[in-house]
């Protein structure tokens, strides 16, 4: 039963264009949502969080966006550029969970030139 | 400031051994999660100390097993290999235990059993 799910197991975007990634979630004890990025031999990397007392939160290029109603959240990133192109993580966790993610299986993002 | 650091980056066991990963956390952070990545199970959870205490366990059978020691470095062991345990294995750190605090992941040790 994936608590987190995202649909879309690739993207290819324009560079310069706008990536919206999307997650869906089903539990809804989960009050805090990240997403990481990863490249391929690296570990994944922090990119933005969001609260769920909050239904935005934006980081430069990034912003996440946060629908309760829906369970849905997702990851815009404008403008895109080709060295967004990586796979990217949705995750989420509830407060007594301590440091333990749920991640969704991730999408792979893919920005041409 | 060093990143997460884990050694080392690749190993190859046989069946029926077992194995010890090691993880540095980036200094200052006390906290240090373990999670396996496989291509059809993704990124799940194996478990997090704080302070040499196991705080939070994931859905694990009691093949793995970690601990975390006084400097806050942090090793996993896994008893008695089977095939499915081949995986990525990240440890990631953060400054305090809790989920408002992002985690920083090292990258990887790629366990290939056979």
């Amino acid at each position: 039963d994936q608590q987190v799910k995202q649909n879309s197991p690739s993207l290819s975007v324009q560079e310069g264009r706008i990536s919206i990634l999307n997650c869906d979630y089903t539990n809804s004890m989960f009050d805090y949502f990240l997403w990481y990025k990863k490249y391929p031999a690296e570990g994944p990397t922090f990119l933005i969080s969001i609260s769920s007392i909050k239904d935005k939160n934006e980081d430069g290029r990034f912003t996440v966006f946060l629908n309760k109603s829906a369970k849905h959240l997702s990851l815009h990133i404008v403008p895109s550029q080709p060295g967004d192109s990586a796979v990217y993580f949705c995750a989420a966790t509830f407060n007594q969970a301590g440091t333990a993610l749920i991640f969704g299986k991730g999408t792979t993002l893919s920005v041409s030139s | 400031k060093a990143g997460v650091t884990q050694t080392p980056r690749y190993l190859i066991k046989t069946r029926g051994q077992q194995v010890t990963l090691s993880c540095s956390p980036i200094s200052g952070h006390r906290s240090v999660s373990w999670y396996q990545q496989t291509p059809g199970q993704g990124l799940q959870f194996l478990f997090e100390y704080f302070s040499e205490t196991q705080r939070n366990k994931g859905n694990f059978p009691g093949r793995f097993s970690g601990r975390q020691f006084s400097n806050s470095r942090s090793e996993m062991n896994v008893s008695t290999l089977e095939l499915g345990d081949s995986a990525l294995y990240l440890c990631a750190s953060s400054l305090e235990a809790g989920g408002n605090s992002p985690l920083h992941f090292g990258n990887g040790t790629r366990l290939t059993v056979t």
